[in-house]
């Protein structure tokens, strides 16, 4: 079976660093691109970037653009999101996506039909 | 970036009515690359439409996707108990994809 485990609830306190993961299974984590995507409480959908572990080429949506860090181990069929100094406003539901198509077929740029489970962030004083 | 616009925000009906819902971008978007997605609860979202039209694996095919340009619309022909949910639609024809706001359909 295709799936994208995530991290586990993580609660911080503000300027605190996190680094969260999603391990993919079923599939080889090359053929992909991973996308993160952040849920706000009660809010909609949010794209912050996408990355090809075959070569760690990363694109960010400028909204997100040096406020987080994607990276990706190839190895271990990880991609990974990553904060230096959390904020109370980066509270909420983060999730990873695989695209529908390969990556041999298509960029960056596609639907996701294989989400991960979701990973809760909570920075609080 | 291009701008989704959902609606309605809420949308109210009784199981075996039929829904149609909105999604409306401030540019065309590339090739039709539109999708939808539901969301309940607690659980992460799951593709339903993407290229405007195409079911993807799994979907009910109660749910259909159409439009192009800047007009899409997700039918849901007869909604039935679990079909009540989120919905959002997402462009992926330029760069960043950017999705919508959301409109929740609930049992009236």
């Amino acid at each position: 079976e295709v799936q994208l485990v995530q991290s586990g609830a993580e609660m911080k306190k503000p300027g605190e660093s996190l680094k969260i993961s999603c391990k993919g299974s079923g599939y080889t984590l090359t053929d992909y691109w991973i996308a993160w995507v952040r849920q706000m409480p009660g809010k909609g959908l949010e794209y912050m970037g996408i990355i090809y572990p075959g070569d760690s080429d990363t694109r960010y949506s400028p909204s997100f653009q040096g406020q987080v860090t994607i990276s990706a181990d190839r190895y271990i069929n990880t991609a990974y999101l990553q904060w230096s100094s959390l904020r109370a406003s980066d509270t909420a539901m983060y999730y990873c996506a695989r695209p529908v198509v390969p990556a041999a077929i298509r960029g960056p740029n596609d639907a996701y039909d294989i989400w991960g489970q979701g990973t809760m962030v909570t920075v609080s004083a | 970036e291009i701008v989704l616009t959902q609606s309605p925000g809420t949308l109210s009906l009784s199981p075996g009515e039929r829904a149609t819902l909105s999604c409306r971008a401030s540019q065309s978007v590339s090739s039709s690359y539109l999708a939808w997605y539901q969301q309940k609860p607690g659980q992460a979202p799951r593709l339903l439409i993407y290229g405007a039209s195409t079911r993807a694996t799994g979907s009910p095919d109660r749910f259909s996707g159409s439009g192009s340009g800047t007009d899409f619309t997700l039918t849901i022909s007869r909604l039935e108990p679990e079909d009540f949910a989120v919905y959002h639609c997402q462009q992926y024809g330029s760069s960043p994809p950017t999705f919508g706001q959301g409109t929740k359909v609930e049992v009236k």
